[in-house]
């Protein structure tokens, strides 16, 4: 069965730290995928990025960064430079190629950043 | 491109009423999620839609939620005979069956509470 487990309930930072969000998942799959959503107060889930198992590259967008570790089974996700609006709840995500119910969230970290 | 749209924002029910929820996903998406979402945890998938067939369905989901998808538009979830447990948020999510880049766009939600 799928799973993610996010470790950090919440996390504090002050404005302009660098701050990275870890994320580990199960998954018996050769091929699957994985994804950072960020939910905001209004509750929308907005979706921050997709990698494929096979696609070991980092990513970096902006001030966002992603680092996949096939080898650990981790897919963290570090913000740079934080910001107040980067406060909310992330969450990481995994699915296989089926989607469907094997679209699986983690519990999410709370991230709150301070001015 | 306006967004999946969920409507109601917020429902309040006295338990052992019925409420039905309704989502308008993305125009030309035709895969149609529904997730529920308890405070502090990550959602959690209970059933979605190819066009207007219901695929999959949550073990999560009893005999009192039924969901439809007449048309392969829009898609209303509903609950029978609700329950104080059933207090939670109900998301919405659609997305486009593209293979390697499917990705789910997630609606502002349904904040149900059973008094």
């Amino acid at each position: 069965a799928q799973k993610v487990t996010q470790a950090q309930t919440e996390i504090s930072v002050v404005e302009k730290e660098d701050v990275t969000l870890d994320c580990v998942y199960e998954t018996r799959d050769t091929t699957y995928y994985l994804f950072w959503y960020k939910q905001p107060p209004s509750g929308e889930l907005v979706f921050l990025i997709r990698r494929n198992s096979f696609d070991e590259q980092n990513e970096i967008s902006g001030r966002y960064s992603w680092n996949f570790q096939k080898s650990t089974s981790s897919f963290n996700f570090t913000i740079t430079a934080s910001q107040v609006v980067d406060s909310a709840v992330y969450f990481c995500a995994l699915s296989d190629v089926n989607y469907g119910q094997n679209f699986v969230f983690g519990p999410g970290t709370r991230l709150s950043v301070l001015p | 491109d306006t967004g999946v749209s969920q409507n109601p924002r917020h429902k309040i029910t006295k338990r052992g009423q019925n409420v039905t929820f309704r989502c308008d996903p993305i125009s030309e998406h035709n895969r149609l999620y529904w997730y529920r979402q308890t405070l502090g945890q990550g959602p959690e998938f209970l059933t979605y839609f190819q066009n207007e067939a219901q695929l999959e369905k949550s073990r999560l989901l009893s005999d009192r939620f039924s969901a439809e998808r007449p048309k392969g538009s829009f898609s209303t979830l509903e609950i029978q005979r609700t329950e104080q447990g059933d207090s939670a948020m109900y998301l919405c999510a659609s997305s486009h069956l593209t293979g390697m880049n499917e990705k789910l766009f997630f609606g502002s939600g349904t904040q149900l509470s059973v008094l």
